[in-house]
């Protein structure tokens, strides 16, 4: 069983320009979310996809959208970034969205510097 | 809105120490609880679970009890090893959200040989 796959592992863009963060969910699961890990702190809910639909979301501004894909896979895009954008980026994986299947499998993370 | 509180760490104890770390959350409902760690250089991992009060979660030594009464589920392990130092973050689901996470800040554990 292949876990949960996050490209690529490091980053570093300039304030004001835009990036694509990848994942590839775990076998059998189609929900993908997103969190933001600032150093030091929680990782922080940005939002859900289920069946290529967004399905819940933080509060995050617009700039931060996302993508999934027929094969369950998902990208995050943040564009205009700013300073503040710099942190861990994490991908989780679940079997459904139902309540009864809450349990998320996370990636290593993209760790993304905004300078 | 929903929130999990848990102690500040870091924390430091010797090998076989008594393990306790505090979390008490905010929810409304009855929201799902969990311990999430994050070991040095590796993704979170799931670490133990409970759904409703009075639930028992436990996985490697480690414990941890839903307390509805007083909103709490503190992680506890009886003997603690050089291998369990890392970051453990206590998180909710809330009831009417089951799409996300509510983590807490995280405790940073590090244990002395």
């Amino acid at each position: 069983e292949t876990g949960v796959t996050q490209s690529p592992t490091h980053l570093i863009k300039t304030r004001g320009q835009q990036v694509t963060l990848r994942c590839s969910s775990q076998s059998g699961h189609n929900t993908v979310s997103w969190y933001q890990q600032a150093l030091g702190q929680g990782p922080q809910f940005i939002f859900q996809y289920y069946r290529e639909e967004e399905n819940g979301r933080g509060n995050f501004p617009p700039r931060f959208s996302g993508l999934q894909f027929p094969n369950y896979s998902s990208e995050l895009n943040v564009n205009a970034l700013e300073l503040d954008d710099s942190a861990l980026y994490l991908c989780a994986s679940s079997q459904d969205r139902a309540r009864n299947s809450y349990e998320q499998y996370f990636g290593p993370g993209t760790r993304l510097t905004v300078t | 809105g929903d929130s999990v509180t848990q102690m500040e760490g870091p924390v430091t104890l010797s090998e076989e120490a008594f393990l306790t770390i505090n979390c008490t959350y905010t929810a409304t409902g009855y929201p799902s609880l969990f311990w999430y760690v994050q070991y040095p250089g590796e993704g979170l991992q799931l670490l133990l679970k409970a759904t409703k009060a009075d639930d028992k979660g436990s996985n490697k030594g480690f414990e941890a009890t839903y307390r509805k009464e007083t909103t709490s589920f503190h992680l506890e392990k009886g003997s603690v090893q050089v291998s369990d130092s890392a970051v453990y973050f206590c998180a909710l689901t809330p009831y009417s959200s089951a799409s996300k996470i509510i983590f807490g800040s995280g405790t940073r554990l590090s244990i002395r040989p």
